[in-house]
């Protein structure tokens, strides 16, 4: 069965530091995965996805098939990035899961 | 970003009574979805659709009906609201294989079920 995993509830972090959000996945066919988030008070939208391997905001996230992974990294934190992240896989007719998510709390 | 909305966007019910949440979109879009939000769970698939009068079954369906008369609308209906329902709820929308292969959401409707 398809399967999205967070392992982190929350993640604090200090400003200026390096962010890594982990996700892992389980899928048997070939998956398409995607990073959303929640700023407070805000709709949830799309971060960025695997396939563009775009930067947004300075995030970036490689899949890694080997470890099922798709880490969402950005070099330095900023304090607007505090935020709920979401890691979503996609599969078959646009069905799309979703991680339990992670709190990032970006620190002064 | 309004090209998705949700109505309520606050609703307090009783257990038992019948409640429906609005969605709308004015993209055309194909694919509309309703997820629950909920602490320690993230987002939760209810029903999808995948055009007007195709609906399908997610993750958590149970005491919850949907329909899809319009294209650009997908109301979420609790027949019988339990205290289990209290949530945000958003619903969504996509075009998928298209450069537009991302799923927009609404801004949520608050639900509370006393």
């Amino acid at each position: 069965a398809q399967r999205v995993t967070q392992p982190e509830k929350l993640l604090s972090v200090f400003k200026g530091a390096p962010v890594e959000l982990k996700c892992n996945y389980s899928y048997s066919g070939s998956p398409e995965l995607f990073w959303y988030v929640q700023y407070s008070r805000q709709r949830l939208q799309l971060l960025l996805r695997h396939i563009s391997r775009e930067s947004i905001k300075g995030f970036t996230a490689d899949l890694n098939k080997g470890e099922t992974s798709f880490h969402l990294k950005k070099p330095f934190a900023q304090e607007e990035d505090s935020a709920m992240y979401y890691c979503a896989l996609r599969y078959r007719d646009d069905k799309i899961i979703f991680g339990k998510g992670t709190r990032l709390h970006i620190l002064p | 970003d309004a090209g998705i909305t949700q109505s309520p966007r606050y609703k307090i019910t009783e257990t038992g009574r019948q409640v429906t949440l609005m969605c709308h979109q004015t993209w055309s879009h194909s694919y509309m979805f309703w997820y629950r939000q909920d602490l320690g769970h993230g987002l939760r698939l209810i029903y999808y659709s995948a055009a007007a009068d195709i609906t399908d079954k997610g993750e958590v369906p149970d005491g919850y009906v949907v329909s899809r008369s319009k294209t650009e609308n997908f109301p979420l209906t609790l027949e019988s609201a339990t205290r289990s329902q209290t949530s945000v709820y958003f619903c969504a929308s996509s075009e998928p294989w298209t450069s537009q292969e991302t799923q927009y959401f609404g801004p949520g409707t608050r639900l509370l079920v006393l």
